[in-house]
């Protein structure tokens, strides 16, 4: 089974609205983390929000949220106010178990923003 | 800035050339990853150092082979390749684990853009 399934090959959004990129991931250890990277064309990939299992709240960095969903198993970020620079390739992934050696990647969303 | 340095960032080669990828951190990180990524497609691992200790994935090429002089440094030694190990080649590191429940993520380097022609 897939560890993290991203079901959104493609997105586009409005310039200053608000998207939501889908994150579902698959794991029986209640200890993992979450992130979000960012890819731009250039190619290097960009950490941008961390959850972990344990925390309680969603975690929020600048424009970016995490909408965490423990018992539905899903990890969603919400990007808001989107900006042309938000174009990119966005990759869910995930760290589990005491040592977490093994970074699972989901298959990615392209996002464009229409200005 | 990158904290990982990644040298070259755009490499071409022919089938027959011998080369080698560079990464560098100074983070103090115990741990580096080798990765190739394909266009649109996610990283796939390729080489873990790990406490001095080596974990490769099985399905690499032995065209392709790590080494790991210190801590700080990860080289990708690159010999005979094939067109289809055209690809972007990401370094990372992280930091260990100090305790159950917290994981930290990878830095990554800006990449080695590689042609094999």
């Amino acid at each position: 089974a897939q560890k993290i399934t991203q079901t959104q090959p493609g997105m586009f959004v409005q310039e200053k609205e608000a998207v939501t990129l889908d994150c579902t991931y698959d794991t029986s250890d209640p200890s993992y983390g979450l992130f979000w990277y960012k890819q731009p064309s250039s190619g290097e990939m960009i950490f941008l929000i961390y959850q972990g299992s344990y925390d309680q709240q969603n975690a929020t960095e600048g424009r970016y949220s995490l909408n965490f969903q423990k018992a539905r198993k899903s990890a969603n970020l919400v990007i808001s106010a989107s900006q042309l620079g938000d174009s990119a390739m966005y990759f869910c992934a995930m760290r589990e178990g005491y040592t977490g050696n093994q970074f699972y990647f989901g298959t990615g969303t392209s996002l464009t923003v229409i200005p | 800035d990158t904290e990982v340095t990644q040298t070259p960032k755009h490499l071409v080669m022919g089938m027959t050339n011998k080369k080698s990828l560079k990464c560098e951190q100074h983070m103090g990180h115990r741990a580096m990853y080798w990765y190739k990524q394909k266009a649109k497609k996610p990283p796939e691992l390729m080489f873990v150092y790990s406490y001095e200790k080596l974990s490769i994935n099985e399905s690499v090429p032995s065209r392709f082979s790590p080494e790991c002089p210190n801590s700080s440094l990860l080289n990708l030694h690159l010999h005979a390749l094939q067109p289809e190990d055209s690809a972007l080649y990401l370094c990372a590191s992280s930091p260990r684990q100090k305790r159950q429940g917290e994981f930290y993520g990878y830095t990554f380097g800006s990449g080695t853009r590689l042609t094999v022609v």
